[in-house]
Order: C-alpha cells, then structure tokens, then sequence
C-alpha cells in the first residue's frame, strides 16, 4: 500500500489567493483527518470525516477554511483567501474501524507558506 | 489551554543510554494514550500506547509508563540509538474519540 498520499507536498502562494489541498488516504479506512502543525499550537486537528460525511469541524479556524471528501479516495482541504498565518504543515491522516483513536496514519503533509 | 503537554521542546542523550520523554495531561476523562514519532519532512507515524488500564506497556526498546495519580506518562527508549533522533508526540483521547496531541518533543540522539 502507498500509504496516505498528499499534494502538493510544497505550496508558496501570495497572499488573497486561494490554495488547494489534496489527500488520498488508504484504501479501505474510513476515516480521515486533516491536521495543521505549527510552531505556536503543535498539531490540532481542524475537522474529520467518517465514510465521506464530516463529523466535527470545531477545528476549522475561520470560515475561509473548508474541506470536502466527496468520495472515499479523494478529499481536499481549501483556503480562500489565504492569509500569511495560515502558513504550516498540513497532515491528512486516515484509519480504520470503530476506534478513531487507534493507529491513525499520517500522510507526509503538506507545507504551505502564504507570503 | 493545552490539554496534553510535554514541557521539554528537546532533549539531547547520548547513543546506548536511556531517553526519557514525559508528557502530562489534565483531563482526567483521558482513557487511551499513544506515542508517535515523526522524521522531517515525513508524516508522525505511530510508536506506542497504552490503556488507562495499565500503568506500563512494552514493545521492544520502548516502554510507555502510565501514572494516572500524577495525569503523567513517560516514554524510555533503551538503548537509545542515532536514527531515534526524531520528534516525538504524546496523544490523548477519551475512549472512541479524537486523539489530542502535544506540541512535540525533539529527541537528539549522538553517537
């Protein structure tokens, strides 16, 4: 199995643009994540999804953050505009089973720089 | 407020001794907790965990320990070796729920 794949793995945008983030998560779970790693607030979870259907999206930060999953090998996560503080690492993660806490698999992230 | 610290943002030890990487909580609905480590510019992969039924889990070289009283569980990597040199995440849930994770501590392991 390729494992939770995500792209780009760099992204450098001006800032007002919007920026498209993209995460194939493993064949058969039905779970996934979207993280955001940063410097100040370590890896918070921004929203999760079970077989396609968000379940808690608490973690989004602002409403030019939103996330679709409109499949079960495809979801993206999208911001616009982007804005210079939303720079960070972005993680997709996907899992399988009941238990959401168990074993959940990263994907190598996405760095994203908003100048 | 952080509900999962780790209060040590680096931790240097030599090659072939003990590291010892803590990690404190203070939800005391916390039932499940895991360890994962993560390379740059790779995603955390998961190391270890242990159920709020147990105080110590082993696997390997790597022991998680699990003190409830003080909402405290350790990581010990014996022996340590060169390509442990990684960051290493603490993450807590409450039962079937999402994980909560600490900002990370990173761990330099010198030959």
């Amino acid at each position: 199995d390729a494992g939770v794949i995500q792209s780009p793995r760099h992204e450098v945008t001006e800032m007002g643009q919007e920026v498209t983030l993209r995460c194939k998560p493993i064949s058969g779970h039905d779970y996934l994540f979207w993280y955001r790693q940063t410097m100040m607030r370590g890896l918070e979870l921004l929203i999760y999804f079970n077989n396609n259907v968000p379940i808690d999206d608490s973690g989004m930060p602002e409403d030019r953050f939103s996330a679709k999953m409109p499949n079960a090998s495809f979801s993206t996560l999208k911001i616009q505009p982007s804005e210079p503080r939303d720079s960070a690492v972005y993680f997709c993660a996907s899992s399988l089973g009941t238990g959401l806490s168990y074993e959940q698999y990263f994907g190598p992230g996405t760095r994203l720089t908003v100048t | 407020d952080q509900q999962v610290k780790q209060n040590s943002p680096s931790l240097s030890v030599q090659e072939g001794r003990i590291s010892i990487l803590n990690c404190d909580y203070t939800n005391s609905m916390f039932d499940y907790f895991l360890w994962y480590k993560k390379y740059p510019a790779e995603g955390p992969t998961f190391l270890i965990s242990i159920s709020s039924i147990k105080d110590k889990n082993e696997d390997g070289r790597f022991t998680v320990f699990l003190n409830k009283s003080a909402k405290h569980l350790s990581l010990h990597i014996v022996p340590s070796q060169p390509g442990d040199s990684a960051v290493y995440f603490c993450a807590a849930s409450v039962g079937y729920s999402t994980l909560t994770f600490g900002k990370g501590t990173m761990l330099l392991v010198s030959p």
